[in-house]
């Protein structure tokens, strides 16, 4: 099983419509947790922290389960320009970080 | 957000040459960095975790002499591909954590192609 998993997508919507992406982590000791977005052939860009009680930014809200060890993002209103990869990540370990990054889950946002 | 950069954005090498990547965090002091690799349609695969001041600590089927790493401030890391070969073809991405956060912030990355 691999220690970060996300919807394999990709995902075709229409402008407007809303997406959810999730993501499950393996690590229970994980501590911290990001949304990164990345367009074709650039850098990661932090997109979102993921906290417990759940947070929104603008049209973008994201939730963490510890007890289920699941993490989601919704998109509302999708734009054109929301079309990229977005990736689930995850700091796990003891004693010092280790970075995990999901697969990514692309999207298409479509006129 | 914080900013990192990194140097060149783009390199065309022969196969035999060595290469080096420079990753600066502008305006914070990093005492981790990272190093990744990307292949196209690929999800990033970390290389390395370096530290100020201390040996690289390398992912598993990462050679440590041909990646070599130098972390010798806590604004800049280096990443040296040694006697590059047209494999070692990929989108190399540092990342830089500031002290006492979780967050990565990740610098534009690397074009490397060998022929």
């Amino acid at each position: 099983r691999k220690e970060v998993e996300q919807d394999p997508g990709p995902f075709n919507v229409p402008e407007g419509a809303t997406v959810a992406f999730n993501c499950t982590y393996s690590n229970s000791a994980s501590q911290s947790f990001f949304w990164y977005r990345q367009d074709c052939r650039k850098e990661p860009k932090l997109l979102m922290s993921v906290y417990s009680s759940g947070n929104e930014d603008g049209r973008f809200t994201a939730q963490l389960n510890r007890a289920s060890q699941y993490i989601s993002l919704l998109i509302r209103d999708s734009k054109l320009s929301d079309s990229a990869t977005y990736l689930c990540v995850v700091n796990a370990g003891t004693g010092g970080f280790k970075t995990i990054f999901g697969a990514g889950t692309r999207l298409f946002v479509k006129a | 957000g914080a900013v990192v950069s990194q140097h060149p954005s783009r390199v065309i090498c022969k196969s035999g040459t060595s290469v080096k990547i420079e990753c600066r965090s502008l305006d914070f002091q990093a005492t981790t960095m990272f190093w990744y690799r990307q292949f196209p349609k690929q999800s990033l695969m970390l290389m390395a975790t370096s530290n100020e001041g201390s040996k690289a600590t390398y992912e598993q089927g990462v050679e440590k002499d041909k990646f070599l790493i130098n972390h010798a401030s806590l604004t800049l890391s280096t990443l040296t591909v040694t006697s590059a070969h047209p494999e070692d073809s990929s989108f190399y991405i540092c990342s830089a954590r500031e002290a006492n956060t979780d967050t990565q912030y990740f610098g534009p990355g690397t074009r490397l192609t060998v022929l």
